[in-house]
């Protein structure tokens, strides 16, 4: 089945510096890398997605990049507030459309 | 609130016992999955259907775990049984199918704690 490894785990900014988040996958098939943010107790929130048939997509502050060759993708946001804390998840979609997750990161923005 | 709904939103249970969850999903979303979330981890999928076809059902972690959709609108996710183990938040998520990867909206998730 699919592997979703996500890197780093945790990750500390100041405020208005930029965070990357990495993660990787193993089935060649999957076209769909949604990222989700989820604030403690709370339902994940997509924030930005990605298909294959692009390689990067930009949203304000939060852009995506997509590498199928080496099936890798990357979140990026910029400018961070101390509202932009939360944990980050990458997906991927499989066959069946069933998305399977990364470990998460766990971002904290330092005012 | 036009998003997902589920309840209830937190439900707690002896083991041994059996618990159903409900789901409503996005009114013209014709797709519905449930996950499992343990603490720290990313969801994980169980099943999902297309209207009232459960699609793919082979993820759920034991028999004791059931989902119907008898009119492909809401959702329910039963657990029979009950064990420890199974203390986790259940989400669901809807979408409209489409091409390329639908997009997946969650709802709020049932915690389950089994004493």
């Amino acid at each position: 089945g699919e592997n979703v490894e996500q890197h780093p785990s945790t990750l500390s900014v100041q405020e208005g510096d930029s965070a990357v988040i990495k993660c990787t996958y193993s089935d060649s098939a999957s076209n769909y890398f949604p990222w989700y943010k989820q604030e403690l107790g709370k339902r994940p929130q997509l924030i930005i997605d990605i298909r294959s048939n692009v390689g990067e997509k930009k949203d304000q502050r939060i852009a995506v990049t997509l590498n199928k060759t080496a099936k890798h993708f990357s979140l990026h946001i910029t400018e961070t507030q101390p509202e932009d804390s939360a944990v980050y998840f990458c997906a991927v979609n499989n066959a069946g459309n069933m998305l399977t997750f990364g470990g998460g990161t766990r971002l904290m923005v330092k005012p | 609130d036009t998003g997902v709904s589920q309840n209830p939103r937190h439900k707690i249970t002896k083991r041994g016992q059996n618990v159903t969850f409900r789901c409503d999903p996005i009114s013209e979303h014709n797709r519905l999955y449930w996950y499992r979330q343990t603490l720290g981890q990313g969801p994980e999928f169980l099943t999902y259907f297309q209207n009232e076809a459960q699609l793919e059902k082979s993820r759920l972690l034991s028999d004791r775990f059931s989902a119907e959709r008898p009119k492909g609108s809401f959702s329910t996710l039963e657990i029979q049984r009950t064990e420890q183990g199974d203390s986790a938040m259940y989400l669901c998520a809807s979408s409209l199918r489409g091409g390329g990867g639908d997009t997946q909206y969650f709802g709020p998730g049932t915690r389950l704690t089994v004493l």
